[in-house]
């Protein structure tokens, strides 16, 4: 089976704080995915990743950067935390080349900023 | 670009009874089509996908659904409701070019005993 894991359950920072989200995935995927998920809005995607150091911005990716350096991670930087970035954090990954394929979910991670 | 709308935001049935949660998008060709459940606390896991074919489809935990192009619909159905089906699902959509999934606002289910 696909497994997805990521670094935090849950996490609680302060307004301002640099914020690292670690996402890793077992099944040699070339597509990983950042989304964010909110009461009523579903998932929103910030960022995704098609290959190692490539990126391309979704729908949402103001105050958020990605780095993919090794095939397996990718992870989600928050640069200077804020309040309306507290939310559930869902990484994702894909192993289809091309378009629209099945993704696989981590469990997510709660962020509080305070 | 494709979108992607579950009219009910929450649906409560008895266990036992059974479910149907409606799906509706926007795309003007065939869209791959998928069908999500997140448990509390928990990430997505898939229940179930279109790509092409036979338009009724079969998925895990007695799940199915069926593809109706003309009205543009997936909706997801289960004969009999179990009180562990309680969760949040969710609608998604492949299409258009985008490697990215499109996602439905999510309709929560709650099962009265």
């Amino acid at each position: 089976d696909v497994k997805v894991t990521q670094s935090s359950r849950y996490l609680v920072k302060r307004t301002g704080e640099k914020v690292f989200l670690e996402c890793v995935q077992d099944m040699d995927h070339e597509n990983m995915f950042w989304y964010r998920q909110d009461p009523g809005l579903g998932l929103r995607l910030i960022y995704f990743s098609y290959d190692v150091k490539m990126k391309e911005k979704g729908d949402i990716p103001e105050g958020y950067s990605v780095s993919r350096e090794k095939k397996e991670r990718f992870s989600l930087i928050l640069e200077s935390a804020s309040t309306n970035q507290t939310s559930m954090y869902l990484c994702a990954s894909s192993g289809r080349q091309g378009y629209g394929y099945e993704q696989y979910f981590g469990p997510g991670t709660r962020l509080t900023v305070t | 670009a494709q979108s992607v709308t579950q009219p009910d935001i929450h649906i409560t049935v008895s266990e036992g009874a059974s479910l149907e949660l409606r799906c509706n998008y926007s795309y003007g060709a065939t869209p791959y089509l998928f069908w999500y459940v997140q448990s509390p606390g928990q990430g997505l896991q898939l229940l179930l996908k279109y790509f092409s074919g036979d338009t009724l489809v079969q998925g895990i935990k007695g799940f199915e659904a069926e593809f109706k192009r003309s009205q543009s619909s997936f909706n997801l159905r289960k004969p009999s409701v179990h009180w562990s089906d309680a969760a949040e699902y969710f609608c998604a959509v492949g299409a258009g070019g985008r490697r990215a999934l499109t996602f439905g606002s999510g309709t929560r289910l709650q099962v009265q005993p």
